[in-house]
């Protein structure tokens, strides 16, 4: 079946120090959506890319769609501490009606 | 306020006994979901409802049922066939289905078996 990898599985960065997550896939992906998920809380939905080589921007954070759209990255610029939790991505596969969750990474950030 | 509302958020249970979490949704979507998370681990699904009578099993359905009797309404039991309940359990509601848009999480049931 399809899976969705996601590295690092943690990462710790230095307040202010950029970040960033990446996500294979696979198989082919119609769309991937990220979420983020704060400690202790629930996920919630951040975006959705669906063309190829997509680039989209929500203030700091950066998301991308690969051209084979098997993989994406979310990159957060000049960290804060409200940006902590995990942040997953998720995909259907091609014809599928399910949602893959990758892992997730838990992002840390030391003030 | 519209949203997804779970309960009860946390629950302990025995071994042997089959418990039941609740999650009601008032988003008039179509599409209803349960997925399971445990520590260090993505979202598994476990059920998911396309509409009203109507559910499909996930990638993890085994020891759980799910009933949909009303559109806003789909509740899990987590029962004795369940090898390892302990877990985090969250509920979604999506307008239509997951692969074409964003899902609506609830705050989750943290279930012990003890």
């Amino acid at each position: 079946g399809q899976q969705v990898m996601q590295i690092p599985q943690y990462q710790h960065v230095q307040e202010g120090e950029d970040f960033t997550t990446y996500c294979n896939s696979s198989t082919t992906l119609s769309n991937i959506q990220w979420y983020k998920q704060r400690p202790g809380g629930h996920p919630v939905f951040l975006i959705q890319l669906v063309k190829s080589g997509e680039v989209k921007k929500q203030k700091r954070l950066t998301f991308q769609f690969g051209e084979a759209k098997k993989n994406s990255s979310l990159h957060i610029t000049a960290t804060q501490t409200t940006d902590v939790g995990t942040y997953f991505c998720a995909g259907p596969g091609a014809g599928s009606y399910q949602l893959t969750f990758g892992k997730g990474t838990k992002l840390s950030v030391i003030p | 306020d519209g949203g997804i509302t779970q309960s009860p958020k946390y629950l302990f249970r025995k071994e042997g006994q089959n418990v039941t979490l609740s999650c009601e949704q008032n988003l008039n979507h179509d599409a209803m979901y349960w997925y399971r998370q445990d520590p260090g681990q993505g979202l598994r699904l476990i059920y998911y409802s396309q509409i009203v009578n109507d559910f499909q099993k996930g990638d993890i359905a085994e020891g759980y049922s799910v009933s949909r009797e009303k559109k806003e309404s789909f509740p899990l039991t987590v029962t004795s066939a369940q090898k390892n309940p302990t877990a985090f359990y969250l509920c979604a509601s999506s307008p239509r289905l997951a692969n074409t848009g964003e899902l609506f999480f609830g705050e989750g049931s943290r279930l012990t078996v003890l």
